[in-house]
């Protein structure tokens, strides 16, 4: 079985800053994939970035880029230029790649991000 | 515009009672999906459905029975609620394309079983 796990239950950034929230998981699957999703308090839950495990590059969207190290089943996310939107609880989690029909999501514990002016 | 819907946002109901939550998605997905969120914030899967067929059924009393009418519905019935219950559920969607499966997740149902 999979597990994921978020070592930083909250963590507090100043607006225009950066920020690295963190993310390990357990695996002995080869193929697989890693998400980042965001729950701000409206509660939805927002995708954020994804990166496929057979990708060597790391992902990028925008302002957010992870830093994927296989090896050491790690993948952080890096928030640049902080946004007072960007306040919310950042779930990492790990999919199996399947063939089939359906894979689920194992999601880490989550850490509550907190901008502030 | 909405593309994964869930009603009704929020449900209080009395112990022992029978509920039931529904998603409809419009992304033209072949799969389904419902998470539950406990009041840690941690959220498991607990069923998957691949066009109405039942795929993935978690560990789940058996006081929760999915139903999936069509492949752009997946309804979670739960019977005889206890307090346990109380969670916001998370119906999500993902396509069938063989290759990376994001999954779009609905706005939540928020569930207080008193």
């Amino acid at each position: 079985a999979q597990t994921v796990t978020q070592s930083q239950p909250e963590m507090s950034v100043q607006e225009a800053e950066t920020v690295t929230l963190s993310c390990t998981y357990d695996t002995s699957e080869n193929n697989y994939y890693l998400f980042w999703y965001k729950q701000p308090p409206s509660r939805q839950m927002i995708l954020v970035i994804r990166q496929e495990a057979y990708k060597q590059q790391n992902a990028t969207e925008n302002r957010f880029s992870v830093n994927f190290q296989k090896a050491a089943k790690s993948f952080s996310l890096k928030i640049s230029d902080s946004q007072l939107g960007d306040t919310a609880m950042y779930f990492c989690a790990f999919m199996k790649h399947d063939t089939g029909t359906a894979s689920k999501l194992t999601f880490g514990t989550g850490t509550r991000l907190q901008v502030t002016l | 515009d909405t593309a994964v819907s869930q009603t009704p946002k929020y449900l209080v109901t009395q112990m022992g009672n029978d509920k039931s939550i529904k998603c409809e998605q419009n992304l033209g997905h072949d799969t389904m999906y419902w998470y539950k969120q406990d009041s840690k914030k941690f959220l498991k899967i607990m069923f998957s459905y691949n066009n109405k067929e039942l795929i993935i059924n978690e560990t789940v009393p058996n006081r929760f029975s999915p139903k999936s009418p069509d492949k752009a519905h997946l309804n979670l019935h739960i019977n005889s609620l206890e307090l346990g219950d109380s969670a916001v559920y998370f119906c999500a969607s993902s396509p069938n394309t063989g290759g990376i499966e994001t999954q779009y997740f609905g706005p939540g149902t928020r569930l207080l079983v008193l």
